[in-house]
C-alpha cells in the first residue's frame, strides 16, 4: 500500500531554534499534501495544503511565516518551524493521498514528536 | 455545531463483545468516508473506507446512511489489540485537494 515516511521522529531543540520536518511519499507521487498539528487528548487539527510548485494554503489562524512549507517535488513536501517556542510543542503529522479504488483515502506520516525547551 | 462528531467515550467492553459507534456529518454534500484508528502517540492508520452499500473486513463492517447523515463501526468478537481512538474522517470532495475533516475521535479500550 501507499506508504508516507516522515523525518525526524523525535525532536527535542532550546526555544529559538528552527526545525525541519520532512514528509515523503515512498511509493507513489503527491501533488498534494496536508500537514496537521495534533496535542495530547485533541484531534488533529489541518494546518496547511502543501501543494506541489506552489504556494500552500494556509488554514485560519496558522502564521504562514512560522511554518514554512515547501513543496519543491512530488515526493516531497517540507513543514520548517521557524524560532520554536515551548508552545510549539506537539505532535505533528504530514498526509498524502492517494486513489484506492472510487476513493482517495489520507496515509499518514509516523508523525513528528516535536518538544521545545 | 462541529462537522463531524463523535461519541468521545470511552467505551469500555469486554473481550469477544460487539461494540458499535457513530459518528455524525454536518455537510450534507460530502462526498467520501473514512474510519481510522489511532493508537496513542501515533499517526492515524486507515482502517476502512465506507461505501454507500456498507462494507465489511473481517469483525469491522462499517455503514453509511445519508439521509441521517452518518456513518457507522461495528466490530465484533472484540480483541484486545482493537483497544484505540477511532477516527471518523469526512472527505467533502473525492480529489485530494478536497478538505478532510476529522471528527475527534471515540476512545475504545478493550478489558480481558
Amino acid at each position: 500500500g501507499a506508504v508516507v515516511s516522515q523525518h525526524p521522529s523525535w525532536v527535542i531543540c532550546k526555544s529559538g531554534t528552527s526545525v525541519k520536518i520532512e514528509c515523503r511519499s515512498l511509493d507513489f507521487q503527491a501533488t498534494t499534501m496536508f500537514w496537521y498539528r495534533q496535542f495530547p487528548k485533541q484531534s488533529l487539527m489541518l494546518m496547511a495544503t502543501s501543494n506541489e510548485g506552489s504556494k500552500a494554503t494556509y488554514e485560519q489562524g496558522v502564521e504562514k511565516d512560522k511554518f514554512l512549507i515547501n513543496h519543491a517535488s512530488l515526493t516531497l513536501s517540507t513543514l520548517t518551524v521557524t524560532s520554536a517556542h515551548p508552545e510549539d510543542s506537539s505532535f505533528y503529522i504530514c498526509s498524502a493521498s492517494i486513489w484506492e479504488g472510487t476513493n482517495q483515502p489520507q496515509h499518514f506520516g509516523d508523525g513528528t514528536r516535536l518538544s521545545i525547551l | 455545531r462541529k462537522e463531524v462528531e463523535q461519541d468521545p467515550g470511552p467505551f469500555n467492553v469486554p473481550e469477544g463483545a460487539t461494540v458499535a459507534f457513530n459518528c455524525t456529518y454536518s455537510n450534507s454534500a460530502s462526498q467520501s468516508f473514512f474510519w481510522y484508528r489511532q493508537d496513542c502517540r501515533k499517526e492515524p492508520k486507515l482502517l476502512m473506507s465506507v461505501y454507500s452499500s456498507g462494507n465489511e473486513d473481517g469483525r469491522f463492517t462499517a455503514q453509511l446512511n445519508r439521509a441521517s447523515q452518518y456513518i457507522s463501526l461495528l466490530i465484533r468478537d472484540s480483541k484486545l489489540s482493537d483497544s484505540a481512538t477511532y477516527l471518523c474522517v469526512v472527505n467533502k470532495g473525492v480529489s485530494s485537494a478536497s478538505k478532510i475533516i476529522f471528527g475527534s475521535g471515540t476512545r475504545l479500550s478493550i478489558r480481558p
